[in-house]
């Protein structure tokens, strides 16, 4: 079946500094990717959108700014966190669908965890 | 509105038992749902899809979805301690494009 893979798996970085999140499809061609992320005991909460070659669309309340998505291919797809701050530990998780639309496909999700 | 709620549980059953989980969207216009079971730390697994109202059966797991009262049901029959885990319902709305709006979660646990 289709899989996502989702890099990396766990991170531990420095308040200030940027994370990059990759997603790949690896046996379809995912032609929308959703971004979650995931606080202790909530649900999956969805950041923002993005259709290959175009620019995501975020939800409101999300600092396009702040989370880059970037959707070049139609394999990969990118979430960098800049000037993480602790605020912004969360598990963040892709969501790929290809253009049959014919089911989402999650990525194993990324432990981020500011310090 | 893109609402999806849930009862956060804990929901407790003993082994054997049906368990059953509930989820009410806001959407009528509402299109696709889906169940999906999330174990600690991990990601979401699909459990199953449903589209047409009515009921849809998948060996111990049942899915109910009335649209006229815009609610969605998961049945665990013969129910198992594997089973325990966070139950997540996903709707993809006609307000969020093509994404999946999800739901608290309620947190089931079943006791051997």
């Amino acid at each position: 079946g289709a899989v996502v893979s989702q890099h990396p798996s766990r991170v531990i970085c420095k308040s200030g500094t940027s994370v990059k999140i990759e997603c790949r499809s690896l046996d379809f061609q995912a032609t929308t990717m959703f971004w979650y992320r995931q606080f202790p005991k909530q649900s999956l909460m969805l950041m923002a959108t993005s259709n290959e070659g175009s620019k995501a669309t975020y939800e409101q309340g999300v600092e396009k700014d702040k989370f880059l998505i970037n959707h070049a291919s139609l394999t990969l797809s990118t979430l960098t966190v800049t000037s993480a701050h602790p605020e912004d530990s969360s598990f963040y998780i892709c969501s790929a669908r290809d253009s049959a639309g014919s089911g989402y496909t999650f990525g194993s999700g990324t432990r981020l965890t500011v310090v | 509105q893109k609402e999806v709620e849930q009862n956060s549980g804990p929901l407790s059953v003993p082994e054997g038992a049906i368990a059953s989980l509930n989820c009410t969207y806001s959407d009528r216009g509402s299109q696709s749902f889906f169940w999906y079971r999330q174990y600690s730390g991990k990601s979401p697994e699909l459990i199953m899809s449903i589209y047409s109202n009515g009921d849809k059966e998948d060996g111990r797991f049942t899915a109910q979805l009335n649209k006229a009262s815009q609610y969605v049901s998961l049945l665990i029959r013969d129910s198992q301690p594997s089973d325990s885990a966070t139950y997540l319902c996903a709707v993809r709305t006609s307000q969020a494009g093509t994404a999946l709006i999800f739901g608290k979660g309620t947190t089931l646990s079943v006791s051997s």
